[in-house]
């Protein structure tokens, strides 16, 4: 499985967009990128999802350059609640699929 | 969307005792569950892979006769701490992968089981 880096921490104002990268320069041929947040006390939440070029869905947006050896998750105008972990995975989505988390970002938006 | 059920959400328990901890997958079936623990401010650790009908299997350092894994029907997976002690007081979690014939979909996670051992 490729390893993945983030910043261990960023912090953010209200309102502000945020961009979280994550390294990846092992990734497979066959490896998917997937983003999860969790809060304390809470399992983790899937974000997004992709495998090349961009991808948005109504709570984020995921930047993959061709080379597909970083990736960059997002959020738009954060509030408060968006204060959580986010976690970058890679991995094959078959059979022999599972994920193995990072250290993820730690990330504090203040009003 | 589909959800997994965690329960207990919390659980406080004396030392040498055995706490079973249950994962459901609620709409849909899940051939595969995986069970995590996470110590504070620390990332997701994974223990075991479940598989319905089979044996888990237990990732490197993980002691399988400490971390009971049943897989029992497509829709629950338990873990059960036996003879616990403080040490094993740490957040657990489950995630049950929804599959789509052979490529997966994606993973849900429980809300997850806080153990206290006193």
């Amino acid at each position: 499985l490729a390893k993945t880096t983030q910043p261990i921490s960023m912090d953010s104002y209200e309102g502000q967009e945020v961009n979280i990268t994550c390294s990846h320069n092992n990734i497979a041929t066959n490896d998917y990128i997937t983003w999860y947040q969790q809060f304390p006390s809470q399992g983790p939440r899937f974000i997004i999802q992709g495998y090349k070029t961009k991808v948005t869905n109504e709570v984020a947006s995921l930047f993959i350059p061709a080379d597909r050896k970083s990736s960059t998750l997002s959020l738009p105008r954060v509030s408060l609640s968006d204060t959580a972990v986010y976690y970058c995975l890679v991995g094959p989505l078959d059979s022999s699929y599972k994920l193995i988390f990072g250290s993820g970002t730690r990330l504090l938006v203040r009003p | 969307g589909a959800v997994v059920s965690q329960h207990p959400s919390r659980v406080i328990c004396k030392s040498g005792t055995s706490v079973k901890i249950e994962c459901r997958s609620l709409d849909f079936q899940a051939t595969t569950m995986f069970w995590y623990r996470q110590f504070p401010k620390q990332s997701l650790m994974l223990m075991a892979t479940s598989n319905e009908g089979s044996k888990a299997t237990y990732e490197q350092g993980v002691e399988k006769d400490k971390f009971l894994i049943n897989h029992a029907s497509l829709t629950l997976s338990t873990l059960t701490v036996t003879s616990a002690h403080p040490e094993d007081s740490s957040f657990y979690i489950c995630s049950a992968k929804r599959s789509s014939g052979r490529f997966i979909e994606k993973l849900f996670f429980g809300s997850g089981t806080q153990l206290s051992v006193l």
